[in-house]
């Protein structure tokens, strides 16, 4: 069984502050790793799928930096915004490349207060 | 905009009664998955269809049914629901390459609740 877990469960921010949560995974026959923005009401967004270990993407004031050999991923936030309110699902995929889907980790609820 | 759409987005129905749950694309990709989040859990993958083959998860109950007509659409057909599959159904697809790790693209859900 394979098992992605993210830390904090949720987490209060304040307006501009920044932040950043974690996400672990197996790290024997890793593949790649996703990031996934879910805001209420709406649908799942990629935000970053990294495959390198140190591997590092960013998309505005988001990061995310990869470490495959000791199993995790930090997503990085800088100056939180009242719309970065969302919760931030990881997910992990096998080696293969497969088509086999993805263990989603069961994410961390961020919540940005003005 | 070429987008993944699930139909209903609320769904209530009676214990024991068959209920559908629909899922379209225009984005033409060749693979479809269905997860099913319940309350404070992490979604869970029930099936997929990469084309027209069918690959189900070991755990996904005999309950849960797939059908895939054609590229566009997939449907997940419970056929007698209990209370404990009262959850978040998403679909989602990708757009899959041998040795690829491509992103999925989901739709935004159907919350079934069972009475």
């Amino acid at each position: 069984i394979l098992n992605v877990e993210q830390s904090p469960q949720s987490l209060h921010v304040q307006e501009g502050d920044s932040t950043n949560f974690t996400c672990s995974f197996p790290s024997s026959n890793f593949y790649a790793l996703h990031w996934y923005r879910w805001e209420t009401a709406k649908s799942p967004e990629a935000l970053f799928v990294m495959t390198l270990n140190g591997d590092e993407k960013k998309k505005g004031r988001i990061s995310a930096t990869l470490n495959t050999k000791e199993g995790y991923s930090y997503l990085y936030i800088k100056g939180s915004q009242p719309e970065d309110s969302a919760t931030y699902l990881c997910a992990f995929s096998l080696g293969g490349g497969g088509a086999d889907g993805l263990t989603f980790g069961k994410g961390t609820h961020l919540i940005i207060q003005p | 905009d070429a987008m993944v759409i699930q139909n209903p987005r609320y769904q209530v129905t009676q214990f024991g009664k068959p209920v559908t749950l629909s899922c379209s694309q225009t984005l033409n990709h060749n693979v479809m998955y269905w997860y099913q989040q319940k309350s404070s859990q992490a979604p869970k993958l029930l099936f997929h269809y990469y084309d027209k083959d069918f690959n189900n998860e070991a755990d996904t109950p005999d309950n849960f049914q797939s059908r895939r007509p054609n590229t566009s659409f997939c449907f997940l057909d419970i056929r007698s629901p209990g209370l404990g599959d009262a959850a978040m159904y998403l679909c989602a697809t990708s757009l899959h390459r041998q040795g690829g790790f491509e992103k999925l693209f989901f739709g935004s859900g159907t919350q079934l609740s069972v009475l």
